[in-house]
């Protein structure tokens, strides 16, 4: 069974204060790993896709990396705006399931 | 992106009756999945559900409990039946796209 651990459950940020979140993975056979941005009473949002180990995406504060274990979401100088549940999730080769971490509530202060 | 949009977007019911759930999409997809998000948890996938076909369920669900239907490539429901306080919680729908899965707003439902 493919699974997604995330850490920490909550990220209290200063603005400014650049930080990362972790997200560690087992998987039959990654076909991709995927960032989403959640905001309360909101679905999850895409962020990124990344396919293979050492690929890395950016979106203007946001930058997520990828190794075979572990994919990391680091966010420079965050701003209030950035506040929001982080998720995590991973689709095997074989198969269209997601399977998604618990996520990381990142809270931003002015 | 396909722009997804789910009925009712909440609802209060009482115990031991049925919701069902609304999702439209802007665009023909093949495949479409209904997630349960419950309080302070994350997403599980409930079922997949393809146009012309029977949905499949994920361990743990069932078809007597959340049918699920699939007229065609732009819409599909999800009926939660004979409620109790457990099921309450978020309702996503999501279909696959070129990338990754898009979801639409939820349905936050509570069972009293």
């Amino acid at each position: 069974e493919d699974q997604v651990t995330q850490s920490p459950e909550a990220l209290r940020l200063q603005e400014g204060e650049s930080s990362s979140l972790n997200c560690s993975y087992t998987v039959s056979g990654l076909r991709g790993l995927f960032w989403y941005r959640q905001d309360p009473g909101k679905g999850p949002e895409f962020l990124f896709t990344l396919y293979s180990a050492g690929e890395e995406k950016e979106k203007e504060r946001l930058k997520a990396t990828l190794t075979k274990k572990e994919s990391f979401l680091h966010i420079t100088a965050p701003k209030p705006e950035d506040s929001a549940t982080y998720l995590c999730a991973v689709q095997p080769v074989l198969g269209y399931k997601l399977s998604f971490g618990a996520g990381t509530t990142v809270t931003v202060r002015a | 992106s396909a722009v997804i949009s789910q009925k009712p977007s909440r609802d209060i019911c009482q115990r031991g009756t049925s919701l069902t759930i609304q999702c439209q999409v802007d665009s023909q997809v093949t495949m479409m999945f209904w997630y349960r998000q419950q309080p302070g948890q994350s997403l599980t996938l409930i079922a997949t559900a393809n146009q012309g076909s029977e949905a499949t369920y994920e361990s743990g669900f069932v078809i007597d409990k959340f049918p699920i239907s699939r007229p065609n490539l732009t819409f599909s429901t999800l009926t939660v039946s004979n409620m109790s306080p457990e099921d309450s919680s978020i309702y996503l729908c999501s279909v696959e796209g070129q990338e990754t899965q898009y979801f639409g707003p939820g349905t936050r439902l509570l069972v009293l």
